[in-house]
C-alpha cells in the first residue's frame, strides 16, 4: 500500500485566496483525521470522520474552515478566505477503528504558507 | 490544552548512550502512543501501550506506563545517529476515539 497520499505538498498562496488540501486514506481505513501543527501550538485535532461521516469539529478553528469525505477513498480540507495566520503544517492521518483507537497513519503533509 | 506532556523538552547523547523521555497526562486513558517524527516528514506510529499493561518493548524501545503517576517513559537503547528525531506521546484521553498529542521531544544523536 502507498499509505496516506496527500496534495499538494507545499501551497504558497495569497491572503484571501481558497485552497483546497487533499488526502486519500489508507485502503480499507475507516478513520480520518485532520491535523495542524505550528511551532507555537504543536499538533492539533481539527476534525476527524469514522466511516465518512464527521464524528468531531471541534478543533476546526473557525468557519473559514471546512472539511468533506465524499467517500472512503477521499477527503478535503478547506480554508476559505486563507489568513497568513493559518501557515502551517496540514496532516492528514487514517486509521482503522474497530470500536478502541489503534495506531494512526499519518501522510506527509502539506506545508501551506500564505502571505 | 495539550494532554501529554514530554520531559525533556530537548535531549541530546552521544551514539550509543540510551535515550529516555517521559510523558505525564492529566486524565485517565485508554491507552497511550508514541509517535516519531523526522523533520520535513510526518509522524510514524512506534508503540501503543494499552491501560492495563505496564510495561512494552518493541526493538530497542521500551515504554512503561504508571497510570497512578499518570505518566510514561520512552527508553531507547544503544542510540542510532538515524534514531534523531522529535518523539511525541499520545493519548486518547478518555474520550476513545480520538487523540491529543503532547509538545515532542527533540532528540539529537550525535556520531
Amino acid at each position: 500500500d502507498a499509505g496516506v497520499i496527500q496534495s499538494p505538498r507545499h501551497e504558497v498562496t495569497e491572503m484571501g485566496q481558497e485552497v483546497t488540501l487533499r488526502c486519500k486514506p489508507i485502503s480499507g481505513h475507516n478513520s480520518l483525521f485532520w491535523y495542524r501543527q505550528t511551532m507555537m501550538r504543536g499538533l492539533e485535532l481539527l476534525i476527524y470522520f469514522n466511516n465518512n461521516v464527521p464524528i468531531d469539529d471541534s478543533g476546526m478553528p473557525e468557519d473559514r474552515f471546512s472539511a468533506k469525505m465524499p467517500n472512503a477513498s477521499f477527503s478535503t480540507l478547506k480554508i476559505q478566505p486563507s489568513e497568513p495566520r493559518d501557515s502551517a503544517v496540514y496532516f492528514c492521518a487514517s486509521s482503522l477503528m474497530d470500536g478502541v483507537l489503534d495506531e494512526q497513519y499519518f501522510g506527509p503533509g502539506t506545508r501551506l504558507t500564505v502571505t | 490544552s495539550q494532554q501529554g506532556e514530554e520531559d525533556p523538552q530537548a535531549l541530546s547523547i552521544q551514539e550509543g548512550e540510551n535515550a529516555t523521555m517521559n510523558c505525564s497526562y492529566k486524565t485517565s486513558i485508554n491507552n497511550l502512543q508514541w509517535y516519531r517524527q523526522n523533520s520535513g516528514r510526518g509522524l510514524v506510529h512506534l508503540i501503543l501501550i494499552r491501560s492495563n499493561e505496564r510495561e512494552k518493548h518493541s526493538g530497542r524501545l521500551r515504554v512503561t506506563l504508571d497510570t497512578s503517576k499518570k505518566s510514561s517513559s520512552l527508553l531507547i537503547t544503544a542510540s542510532r545517529a538515524a534514531d534523531t528525531a522529535s518523539y511525541f506521546c499520545a493519548t486518547d484521553a478518555g474520550y476513545g476515539n480520538k487523540l491529543v498529542f503532547g509538545a515532542g521531544t527533540i532528540l539529537r544523536v550525535k556520531s
